[in-house]
């Protein structure tokens, strides 16, 4: 069964600084991996995924995502945050085989300083 | 339409009480999915249909049934909840096509449930 980690549980940044939230998951064949996030108030959003092809995934409003395979991660990045950032992130995963069991990581509350 | 549509948004009921949780979709989607979220928690996946059709129990109690009347509905049916059983229950759906490359779910904004 897949499982998926994420170590920071809140992450504190002033606008403008750079960001990189860690994930990390456990699956013994191919996965599909995927950021999601959740503004305050709203639902689910997906942010970016990654399924096969360029380790570098680049989704919506900047953020882009690393798959290492050697490492079991798919840390997310930003370079630049601003205050609309603020929200919860989830990483999750998918074993290729059970492509329809996404099972979601804790989560990361991103604070961000005006 | 790309939303996936949850009522009631609120619900308090009894521990005795029997309530139903909707959910509906107009994508053409064929999976759909029940997730549960307790406050600052991730969701918990319950339940998958596919095609109409369970194809994931994630070992859920027999207080929740769910139920799939057509590709386009997915209803959750409550009876004998626990106060534990509070949380947001989150329903999602996703094109269901096995290739699982072009998977991503759609959330919708979930139903509050209190039980007392």
């Amino acid at each position: 069964a897949q499982s998926v980690s994420q170590h920071n549980h809140h992450v504190i940044l002033s606008e403008a600084a750079s960001l990189e939230l860690g994930c990390n998951y456990s699956y013994g064949g191919t996965v599909n991996l995927f950021w999601y996030v959740q503004y305050p108030g709203q639902h689910l959003q997906l942010l970016l995924k990654y399924f096969s092809g360029d380790p570098l995934v680049k989704g919506i409003k900047g953020f882009e995502a690393e798959f290492i395979k050697s490492k079991f991660s798919f840390n997310l990045r930003k370079p630049s945050v601003q205050w609309s950032d603020t929200a919860e992130y989830f990483c999750a995963v998918a074993g290729y085989s059970s492509a329809s069991k996404i099972i979601f990581g804790s989560g990361t509350r991103l604070s961000i300083r005006p | 339409d790309t939303e996936v549509t949850q009522t009631p948004k609120h619900l308090v009921m009894g521990m005795t009480n029997k309530k139903s949780l909707k959910c509906e979709q107009h994508m053409g989607h064929r999976a759909m999915y029940w997730y549960k979220q307790k406050a600052k928690k991730p969701p918990e996946l319950m339940f998958v249909y596919s095609y109409e059709k369970l194809s994931i129990n994630e070992s859920v109690p027999s207080r929740f049934s769910p139920e799939c009347p057509n590709s386009s509905l997915l209803n959750l049916h409550l009876h004998a909840l626990q106060p534990e059983d509070s949380a947001l229950y989150l329903c999602a759906s996703s094109s269901g096509v096995k290739t699982a490359n072009n998977e991503k779910l759609f959330f919708g904004s979930g139903t509050q449930l209190s039980v007392l």
